[in-house]
């Protein structure tokens, strides 16, 4: 159980574009999903947190224009990365905490790879 | 930066031997966590320690926790080629209304044959 997926696993796309990455929670209710950004050979930054049916929170240096979070249900959150440059390129990766599923652990899904040409 | 500072930053060694690694961090902690990362992938959850623990085993993992220094290790003996990954401890602050997990800079573990 417990299992979050993303869609696409890659992406690749021309600057000046915007992409659209989901993260699903398919056996639990995420009641807070969250988006990190992992640059090659880094660690995991958190980019922001979001609870359901509410603006999400930012962390300090993140454009909010510019990574668009929406968590409309208890299952789904999206990233939209608008206007993506070159330095937008990443690995994204989120993840879930909710109901039922233990609530000191989050869900992590498998990651997005984004390339912007 | 509140993120935790993790050594060593890379480590090698052969197949069967014990690989520990050490996580520092900088705040008061609900809880840590240790994660796995196989290049290129999402992270998988290994063990969860909470503050009040001092020490907690999970099959041939071996995880301790010091709060009065701030630190934690990861022990994996006897290790295997399949344990090759980066590690990652996360520190759970809860500093608000909803807590989140800050990670350390990682581990890159190499494991031969």
């Amino acid at each position: 159980g417990a299992v979050v997926s993303q869609h696409p696993s890659w992406v690749i796309c021309k600057s000046g574009t915007s992409v659209k990455i989901e993260c699903r929670s398919l056996d639990f209710q995420a009641t807070t999903m969250f988006w990190y950004r992992q640059f090659p050979k880094q660690s995991l930054m958190l980019m922001a947190t979001s609870n359901e049916g509410s603006k999400a929170t930012y962390e300090q240096g993140v454009e909010k224009d510019k990574f668009l979070i929406n968590h409309a249900s208890l299952t789904l959150s999206t990233l939209t990365v608008t206007s993506a440059h070159p330095e937008d390129s990443s690995f994204y990766i989120c993840s879930a905490r909710g109901a039922g599923v233990g609530t000191d652990t989050q869900y992590f899904g498998p990651g997005t790879r984004l390339t912007v040409l | 930066s509140q993120q935790g500072e993790e050594d060593p930053q890379a480590l090698s060694i052969q197949e069967g031997e014990n690989a520990t690694m050490n996580c520092s961090y900088k705040t008061s902690i609900n809880n840590l966590q240790w994660y796995r990362q196989n290049s290129g992938r999402g992270l998988v959850h290994l063990i969860l320690i909470r503050s009040n623990e001092r020490e907690k085993h999970s099959g041939r993992l071996r995880v301790t926790l010091d709060t009065s220094k701030k630190s934690s290790s990861l022990l994996i003996t006897a290790s295997r080629a399949a344990d090759t990954a980066s590690y990652f401890c996360a520190t759970d602050a809860n500093t608000g209304t909803a807590s989140k997990l800050t990670f350390g800079t990682g581990t890159r573990l190499q494991v031969t044959l």
